[in-house]
């Protein structure tokens, strides 16, 4: 299994301004992933993040609004740009196990007042 | 496209009872993976169980089993000798070698001491 460590766990924002999230695995990785959680809601895949290469955006999601780094195989950044409150959500990195299976940092919560 | 459904948004158990959550699926290919994960308030997504669509057998995971019908494309879950512990969001995932990760909508599970 992967460990993943996430940075914020949470935080409160003020619209306009931009959050950079961070995410370390324990483990060289391929692939990370990049999810959003509306409240109450499912998953959404915003990226896949490759090392070395530009981000693969989701429909709906674009590089503007949603930079991602991916400077090696064992961390990636998500930063969410010019924050409005709809972008109040759950943020999470997931890796791939060996087995297919997804692992997941503990996410972040922002809120956008 | 591939879709995961969670048709059941709220289910409850009385502790130490049986409880299944449903979960429909539709795809065209013949190999793929599924999977339940588990969210607690904590917010950390928790891989329950995984099953490869290549076997027949149905995976377990102590209290934790599955009902995989690959004709039907359903695949639910049970948990035998509910605890108080397994009070969470319950999602259903789908997903390809090639493919990343797909979610239903999610079963809040509620469990009553």
């Amino acid at each position: 299994s992967a460990v993943i460590s996430q940075k914020p766990s949470r935080d409160i924002c003020q619209r306009g301004t931009s959050l950079t999230i961070q995410c370390q695995v324990d483990s060289q990785v391929t692939m990370m992933f990049w999810y959003r959680q509306q409240p109450g809601q499912s998953l959404t895949l915003i990226a896949t993040a490759n090392q070395g290469s530009e981000a693969t955006y989701e429909s709906g999601f674009v590089i503007d609004k949603f930079p991602i780094s991916r400077p090696n195989l064992t961390f990636s950044t998500l930063t969410v740009s010019n924050m409005s409150p709809e972008d109040s959500s759950i943020y999470l990195c997931s890796v791939e196990g060996q087995n297919t299976e997804a692992f997941f940092g503990q996410g972040t919560r922002l809120t956008v007042v | 496209a591939q879709t995961v459904t969670q048709s059941q948004p709220e289910m409850s158990v009385q502790e130490a009872e049986t409880v299944t959550l449903s979960c429909t699926y539709d795809t065209s290919e013949s190999d793929y993976y599924l999977f339940w994960y588990k969210q607690p308030p904590s917010r950390q997504m928790i891989l329950v169980i995984r099953q490869e669509a290549y076997k027949q057998q149905n995976a377990t995971e102590n209290r934790f089993s599955v009902n995989f019908q690959k004709a039907a494309k359903s695949f639910s879950l049970k948990i035998s000798d509910s605890q108080l512990g397994d009070a969470a969001m319950y999602f259903c995932a789908y997903r390809t070698d090639l493919n990343d990760m797909r979610f239903g909508a999610g079963t809040r599970l509620t469990v009553k001491p």
